[in-house]
């Protein structure tokens, strides 16, 4: 599975959009992107994927660049429940395959 | 929907004794489950994957005979921690992805695993 690089930190203010950036130059043709989060203690839990297309849902909003090396998962109204390590992850969807969690970026979302 | 639970959420046991922790899907059919580890600060570590009614697959490094897999249904897996030792306290978290369809992963809550 393609390697991912995300930066270990970044701070939003509460009510402001969280756009968390994450590499993955090599990416092949039929790979997902997946976001996950984790707060402290809890197991993770899923937020968003796509292809090739940007896709939205009630958690997050997620943009990937046309040539599929990068994407951006957009929180658009950060609260203080956002704190969280996020990781973004490459998966072929394929019966067995496991996610495979990288250090992620821890987000601080502060009032 | 696609709630996994864990049982126990935590656990303090002797060293060398043996420790079993459920993992359930209750609300859909899970024709693969995984199980992490997670130490502090760290990342979670894939350990295993396993599929129902078979034997499971296992990370290079983890022991199979002391971390025992089973997953006799659908709905449940089990992780036996045998002769637990001070360092397999850990952080223990499972997922189970729907049987058809959907590839996401659906997270447990974790157990806590404290070996005195």
């Amino acid at each position: 599975d393609a390697k991912t690089t995300q930066p270990p930190s970044m701070d939003c203010a509460e009510g402001r959009a969280a756009n968390l950036p994450c590499n993955h130059s090599t990416i092949s043709g039929n790979e997902y992107v997946y976001w996950y989060r984790q707060i402290h203690s809890q197991g993770p839990q899923y937020i968003i994927h796509g292809l090739k297309n940007n896709e939205t849902n009630e958690m997050a909003s997620l943009i990937i660049t046309e040539d599929r090396k990068s994407s951006t998962l957009i929180l658009p109204h950060a609260t203080l429940r956002d704190t969280a390590v996020y990781y973004c992850i490459v998966l072929q969807n394929q019966a067995g395959t496991a996610l495979i969690f990288g250090k992620g970026t821890t987000l601080s979302v502060s009032s | 929907g696609a709630v996994v639970s864990q049982h126990p959420s935590w656990v303090i046991c002797k060293s060398g004794t043996s420790v079993k922790i459920e993992c359930r899907s209750l609300d859909f059919q899970a024709t693969t489950m995984f199980w992490y580890r997670q130490f502090p600060k760290q990342s979670l570590m894939l350990m295993a994957t396993s599929n129902e009614g078979s034997k499971a697959t296992y990370e290079q490094g983890v022991e199979k005979d002391k971390f025992l897999i089973n997953h006799a249904s659908l709905t449940l897996s089990t992780l036996t921690v045998t002769s637990a030792h001070p360092e397999d306290s850990s952080f223990y978290i499972c997922s189970a992805r729907m049987a058809g369809g959907s590839y996401e992963q659906y997270f447990g809550p974790g157990t806590r695993l404290t070996v005195t």
